[in-house]
């Protein structure tokens, strides 16, 4: 296992459509996180799933935003009808059990351009 | 809501030389963990020391290492004989024991000289 992948690494789109990411967690982490990165400023939380279950979403995240994670497995993240105030990172971690002393890992991230 | 805040935009330092970077947080809780995650250019975040607010020791990681003041809510990180691989963001994170989100500052971009 390599760690927690994202898919695609970029992406640019136009204004109004839609885009969907992907993350691939490392296999036995059963907790898994969307967080997302503007420039210059550090993640902010946006959603948490604890196996395929969705826990808890962020006010950041608006009626465009949707995230699933079927199975338990990979997880995706879709947003509807892209501003530009979407470009941004878009990171993933997952993380193994409910005590903090477990590590968080990050995947590297899909960076999102609107035009 | 809890707030982490680093006033340090950037700081640069000389390779072999020690830089030590700030952070503050703002909470109401007593039990909690305070992080620091280093973002290198290449964008994937690296935990690179952790804190559990309960242990008075201050945590040590070869040669990083923090200054953990509960009381005044600062929580520093220290990198001792600086390398030219240690250049990155730092950000300085935050989060209840209870709790699995992180609250991020943020961040200190440092640059190491040769």
């Amino acid at each position: 296992d390599t760690g927690v992948s994202q898919d695609p690494r970029h992406k640019i789109t136009k204004r109004g459509q839609n885009v969907t990411f992907r993350c691939d967690p490392i296999s036995e982490h059963n907790r898994l996180y969307w967080y997302r990165q503007t420039l210059g400023q550090g993640p902010e939380f946006l959603t948490y799933f604890q196996n395929e279950a969705q826990l808890e979403k962020s006010r950041l995240l608006s009626d465009r935003f949707s995230a699933e994670r079927p199975k338990g497995s990979f997880s995706t993240l879709e947003i509807q009808r892209t501003e530009q105030g979407d470009s941004a990172m878009y990171l993933c971690a997952s993380s193994k059990s409910r005590s903090m002393n477990t590590e968080a890992f990050f995947g590297q991230g899909t960076r999102l351009t609107v035009v | 809501a809890q707030t982490v805040t680093q006033s340090q935009p950037e700081m640069s330092v000389q390779e072999a030389e020690t830089v030590t970077l700030s952070c503050t947080y703002d909470t109401s809780e007593s039990d909690y963990y305070l992080f620091w995650y280093k973002q290198p250019p290449s964008r994937q975040m690296i935990l690179v020391i952790r804190q559990e607010a309960y242990k008075q020791q201050n945590a040590t990681e070869n040669r990083f290492s923090v200054n953990f003041q509960k009381a005044a809510k600062s929580f520093s990180l220290k990198i001792s004989d600086s390398q030219l691989g240690d250049a990155a963001m730092y950000f300085c994170a935050y989060a209840r024991s209870n709790d699995y989100k992180l609250s991020f500052g943020a961040g200190t971009t440092v640059t190491v000289r040769a």
